[in-house]
């Protein structure tokens, strides 16, 4: 059960796009489509923000939007905003009824 | 409103045991999966623990396998956690997080506020 691979940290400035990844393995990422993204804020609960690779949950913004190809997952957040600062976390089914987390990825909005 | 609501944080020492409980309103609680997910001060995520809709399966992970044990109260909506041989790396804020549906491998469509476990002597 190891993590997935997310990048620490990225940037980008109001109305900008941009994209975390979310590396896994052919256990993991590659296999499943039950890979999920969730958005923490300081001090706060994780929120889904996108579920099954592409779907986005009532509420959620359509400038969230999530992919997959091979054993990397993908999300993309268009037009930020300054509220869109947060930290990012990926997660993935592994089979065998278990699930694992990516490390997170803090997102700063310039 | 949809909520989950976790008690039974604390400070605890090594090798002792901890008891948390997630109350759940606001959906049919006997038809979701519900799973325990942790933070540890300043880290990521940990998936800890699931159970399905009526109990029948539970499944951990590799961390807390042996020690931990999920458990849930169709009849009073009511997810559990007991922890066992608490070890300093267990200290973290734990949170409950709802299934998104049976057959489905997603969850955490909705969230508890947490709760905080620091194990010390």
């Amino acid at each position: 059960q190891s993590a997935l691979t997310q990048p620490a940290s990225v940037s980008g400035s109001p109305g900008q796009s941009i994209t975390i990844s979310c590396t896994g393995t052919s256990s993991d990422v590659d296999v499943y489509t039950y890979v999920s993204w969730y958005q923490q804020h300081p001090g706060k609960a994780p929120k889904l923000m996108i579920y099954e690779v592409t779907n986005r949950p009532s509420g959620v913004s359509n400038r969230f939007s999530g992919s997959k190809s091979g054993n990397t997952a993908s999300l993309t957040i268009s037009g930020l905003q300054t509220e869109d600062e947060a930290d990012y976390y990926c997660s993935s089914y592994t089979g065998s009824s278990t699930w694992v987390f990516g490390g997170g990825t803090k997102l700063t909005v310039l | 409103q949809v909520q989950l609501v976790e008690s039974g944080g604390g400070v605890v020492q090594p090798g002792r045991s901890l008891r948390l409980s997630c109350a759940a309103s606001g959906f049919t609680f006997s038809n979701y999966a519900m799973h325990w997910v942790r933070q540890a001060p300043g880290k990521g995520l940990e998936w800890v623990t699931v159970i399905s809709y009526d109990g029948t399966n539970k499944y951990n992970a590799d961390s807390v396998k042996g020690r931990f044990t999920i458990s849930r109260d169709n009849s009073k909506n009511t997810l559990n956690l007991q922890m066992n041989s608490l070890r300093a790396e267990d200290t973290a804020v734990y949170y409950c997080a709802k299934g998104r549906g049976v057959g489905s491998g997603s969850f955490g469509d909705v969230w508890g506020q947490g709760t905080l476990v620091t194990v010390s002597s």
